[in-house]
């Protein structure tokens, strides 16, 4: 079974440009998540797709930051524009459905903002 | 209270020994609970899931789960220096899952 795969995996840019994040889940996986993880610190949920709605977003700036998960599959996140506080590790993940089953991970897009 | 806490270490276990990591939550309501291994530089992975009162064995791994304390544990015997990693527990919100920030497990050789 193909895992999560994320693109870029590293990306640096300036501040206030923008940049996009692209994710395709494990085939068959409803549920895809996108996380920020900064140095040091636990997973935080940025936003929850179930299909191509949205569950939860209650932690995406949405003044700078956008997800979008066309036909149910892959999403891509963008962030324009870019703060110095928003150099961390993206992580997307995909479970079955959102009752609880266990997540799988990405490799990540490491962002490190100059 | 934080919705899900882990002491962050570091956890420093002799070679061989048995490494315990515990984890609170705070939603008594909460049925799923994960354990997650990340290496430095690495996504995490997840090593074992647990739902009901109890422990739960998958080889070196035992997880414990007390929902009347609201605590979750995970024990791993007979440490090796490939488990020196960050673990990260996570709980069920409704639908949604919360992480704690990891505690590091060092393994001294």
């Amino acid at each position: 079974e193909a895992g999560v795969a994320q693109s870029p995996r590293y990306k640096i840019i300036e501040k206030r440009q923008s940049v996009a994040f692209w994710c395709n889940p494990i085939s068959g996986h409803a549920t895809l998540y996108w996380y920020q993880q900064i140095l040091g610190q636990g997973p935080k949920l940025l936003i929850q797709f179930q299909n191509n709605g949205v569950v939860d977003d209650s932690q995406l700036p949405k003044d700078r930051f956008s997800a979008e998960r066309l036909k149910g599959v892959d999403s891509t996140l963008k962030i324009q524009p870019a703060k110095l506080e928003d150099s961390a590790v993206y992580l997307c993940a995909s479970s079955l459905d959102r009752l609880g089953q266990p997540q799988h991970f990405g490799d990540g897009t490491r962002l490190s903002i100059l | 209270q934080k919705e899900v806490e882990q002491n962050s270490g570091p956890l420093s276990v002799p070679e061989g020994a048995i490494a315990s990591l515990n984890c609170t939550y705070s939603d008594r309501v909460s049925q799923s609970f994960f354990w997650y291994r990340q290496y430095s530089g690495k996504s995490p992975e997840l090593i074992m899931s647990i739902y009901s009162n109890g422990d739960k064995e998958d080889g070196r791994f035992t997880a414990q789960l007390n929902k009347a304390s609201q605590y979750v544990s995970l024990l791993i015997r007979d440490s090796q220096p490939s488990d020196s990693a960050t673990y990260l527990c996570a709980v069920n919100k409704g639908d949604k899952i919360i992480f704690g920030k990891g505690t590091r497990l060092h393994i001294l050789p």
